[in-house]
């Protein structure tokens, strides 16, 4: 079945760089989603990496895929106050719409 | 703005009460979806509904009993809940697409549930 691991919280500096792990064990996964939760709020998809990449960037975050070792991570550069909230990795199959979700990382960005 | 409405975002309930959650989408997607968010948990994927048909039931106990009246709409029907029920119920829809890749899920606010 389909398990998605997180560690549990992260603080940082503002103006450093912080990295979010997520691991998970269903090989068949097709799409990777990294989803932020501010308080308060739903769900926000932030991006996603089809699996037959290695690597994305958008603008200020880079998600890194080492599908050999099922391991997923985000990097936000210049991490800023605005960036503290819940990060969920999340996973899914080719063809269907159901999610699997990460306990989520919790990221504290500290003046 | 994420097109993805619920109400109401809190709600307090007693075990023996009946209550309704409510989400709505202005987004034109035809799938819905009821998570259920607990502290320290993985988000629980609890029903899907595609073309307002219900697809998925994760196996979720009776006294949740979900309805789609339409593509834009769905409830969540809450009867004789257990005090370990309290949690953020978050609401999500997307565009469903047959033998295609997952499309993204727009999620709603969500409603903080807690049953005395």
């Amino acid at each position: 079945g389909e398990d998605v691991e997180q560690s549990l919280f992260l603080s940082v500096r503002e103006g450093d760089s912080s990295v979010i792990n997520c691991t998970y064990t269903d090989s068949s996964s097709t799409y990777l989603y990294w989803y932020k939760q501010e308080p308060g709020a739903g769900l926000q998809l932030l991006t996603y990496i089809f699996s037959n990449m290695d690597m994305k960037q958008d603008q200020r975050l880079t998600v890194l895929l080492n599908k050999k070792d099922k391991h997923l991570s985000l990097r936000i550069a210049d991490t800023q106050t605005g960036d503290s909230a819940i990060y969920f990795c999340a996973e899914s199959g080719y063809g269907n719409n159901r999610l699997a979700f990460g306990k989520g990382n919790q990221v504290v960005v500290i003046p | 703005e994420t097109g993805v409405t619920q109400t109401p975002r809190h709600l307090v309930m007693g075990m023996t009460n009946k209550k309704s959650l409510k989400c709505e989408q202005h987004l034109g997607h035809n799938a819905m979806y009821w998570y259920k968010q607990s502290a320290k948990k993985p988000l629980e994927l609890m029903f899907v509904y595609n073309f307002k048909e219900q697809t998925e039931n994760n196996s979720v106990p009776s006294r949740f009993s979900p309805e789609c009246p339409n593509s834009s709409h769905l409830f969540l029907h809450l009867h004789t809940l257990q005090p370990e029920d309290s949690a953020l119920y978050l609401c999500a829809s997307s565009q469903a697409k047959s033998g295609g890749p997952t499309d993204e899920q727009y999620f709603g606010p969500g409603t903080r549930l807690t049953v005395t």
